[in-house]
């Protein structure tokens, strides 16, 4: 079981908006930043959103983070069948002095 | 270009050991922390370690804790992750991964190296 939880899976429409949630506690999402990863099948993941709302370059604005409190929310807008993939939440356990991931979530964009 | 090379990765039977090596290229590895994350067959992404640019700081997720010891050669540009007493559990494909400088995110990974145990 993950420490961070995410909803397994979500789907949206080619053109839509969806969000993902990632909720933890005050060790982890409270007291330090978020990041989001996108894995696609077969390969490594890829950052997407660092400190909680940072883009690294290339990384279209399509993708947005936010953080509030223990839960952090990645936004995708104007899905495209490639986004397409597994999407990770991950930060630091200041209790734990551990990073901590979550447990992923599917997208299918029907 | 920055890239990430895991290599070492393998069968093993339960009890035994490996050793992981990440090469590193295209960026000052000296001024980097890295990571360890390792991927189960068909389930999520699990941290398994960390260890800081001058080996000043290392800390290990509780399910590897005295069995696997990460370290590294900054003058070879590498990063090792020394694997005992391996179990079933630990069969997952291993990446090494760069931290950004001064925030929270691996930036770049490697490719993954497989490791394998079972008797």
């Amino acid at each position: 079981q993950s420490v961070l939880t995410q909803p397994p899976s979500v789907s949206a429409a080619p053109g839509q908006k969806v969000t993902i949630s990632c909720s933890g506690r005050t060790s982890n999402i409270g007291d330090n930043y978020v990041c989001w990863y996108q894995q696609l099948p077969g390969t490594a993941p890829k950052l997407l959103i660092y400190d909680n709302n940072k883009r690294p370059s290339g990384i279209p604005d399509r993708f947005s983070g936010s953080k509030s409190g223990t839960s952090a929310t990645l936004g995708i807008t104007g899905l495209q069948t490639g986004d397409e993939a597994d999407y990770y939440c991950g930060t630091w356990d200041s209790s734990l002095s551990a990073g901590v991931f979550g447990g992923g979530t599917k997208l299918t964009v029907l | 270009e920055v890239q990430l090379v895991e290599s070492g990765g393998g069968l093993v039977k339960p009890g035994g050991s490996l050793r992981l090596s990440c090469a590193a290229s295209g960026f000052t590895f000296s001024s980097y922390s890295v990571n360890w994350v390792r991927q189960a067959p068909g389930k999520g992404l699990e941290w398994v370690s960390s260890i800081s640019s001058t080996s000043s700081y290392i800390y290990y997720a509780d399910s590897v804790k005295g069995r696997f010891t990460i370290s590294r050669d900054n003058a070879k540009n590498s990063l090792y992750l020394q694997m005992n007493s391996l179990r079933a559990e630990d069969t997952a494909v291993y990446y090494c991964a760069r931290v950004i400088v001064g925030a929270t995110g691996l930036d770049h990974w490697g490719q993954g190296t497989l490791v394998s145990v079972f008797s």
